[in-house]
């Protein structure tokens, strides 16, 4: 049973096309995540929800919109793409969004863009 | 603001050799601290936890980490190394009053080598 799954795994598309990449959760937990990771492994949080509630957006452009229609499912949609936008996006899931900070992130497989 | 830095982006070590990998933290409240290991093609997966309880703790795979708030460092260890354990290994930070964001480190790539 994958906790965590992602698809596609991987998406080639050309510059100014609008794609989507979709997540979802059989952990049973409240909050979901996007993280970017470029080409030096570098990850960076881009969006949060718990329970559906969007709870962190990190100065990352309009053209990217979460949607969480329950708290199983985070999708990304991604208007008008950039070369820029290349990368490897990382769905995370965890336990709980209250005062702690203790409940550990379980991460997909990640989504490797690829904007030609 | 929090912050993590990893020394070293490249680790060499031969198999069986012990392997130590650094990480410092920054964080103006008591952090919570992790380890993450990613093999190629797949995402993070949970090496090991500080929350408050034992300075030393112990993950999987034989790894092991110590808090030193003195230091302001969270070093990752195992005494010897396995192939299987060539990998980028990831620490980060979050707070404990804010659980929702997880800071990372910049990534060691773990090489091991025969």
């Amino acid at each position: 049973d994958t906790a965590v799954s992602q698809t596609p795994k991987y998406l080639v598309t050309q510059m100014g096309n609008d794609k989507s990449i979709k997540c979802e959760q059989n952990l049973g937990h409240d909050t979901m995540y996007w993280y970017k990771q470029d080409s030096k492994k570098f990850l960076k949080i881009m969006f949060s929800y718990n329970n559906k509630e969007l709870i962190i957006n990190e100065t990352v452009p309009n053209r990217f919109s979460p949607k969480s229609p329950d708290k199983a499912h985070l999708n990304l949609h991604i208007n008008s793409l950039e070369l820029g936008d290349s990368a490897v996006y990382f769905c995370a899931s965890s336990q709980e969004l209250s005062a702690g900070g203790s409940s550990p992130l379980h991460f997909g497989n990640g989504t490797r863009l690829t904007v030609t | 603001a929090q912050s993590v830095t990893q020394l070293g982006s490249h680790v060499s070590v031969s198999e069986g050799a012990l392997v130590l990998l650094r990480c410092n933290y920054s964080s103006s409240v008591p952090p919570y601290l992790f380890w993450y290991v990613q093999y190629p093609n797949q995402g993070l997966q949970l090496l090991l936890k500080y929350t408050s309880a034992a300075t030393l703790v112990k993950g999987i795979n034989g790894f092991e980490a110590e808090f030193k708030k003195s230091e302001t460092s969270f070093h990752l260890t195992k005494p010897s190394a396995h192939m299987s354990d060539a990998a980028e290994y990831f620490c980060a930070v979050s707070r404990m009053d804010s659980s929702y964001k997880l800071i990372f480190g910049s990534g060691t790539r773990l090489l091991v080598r025969p």
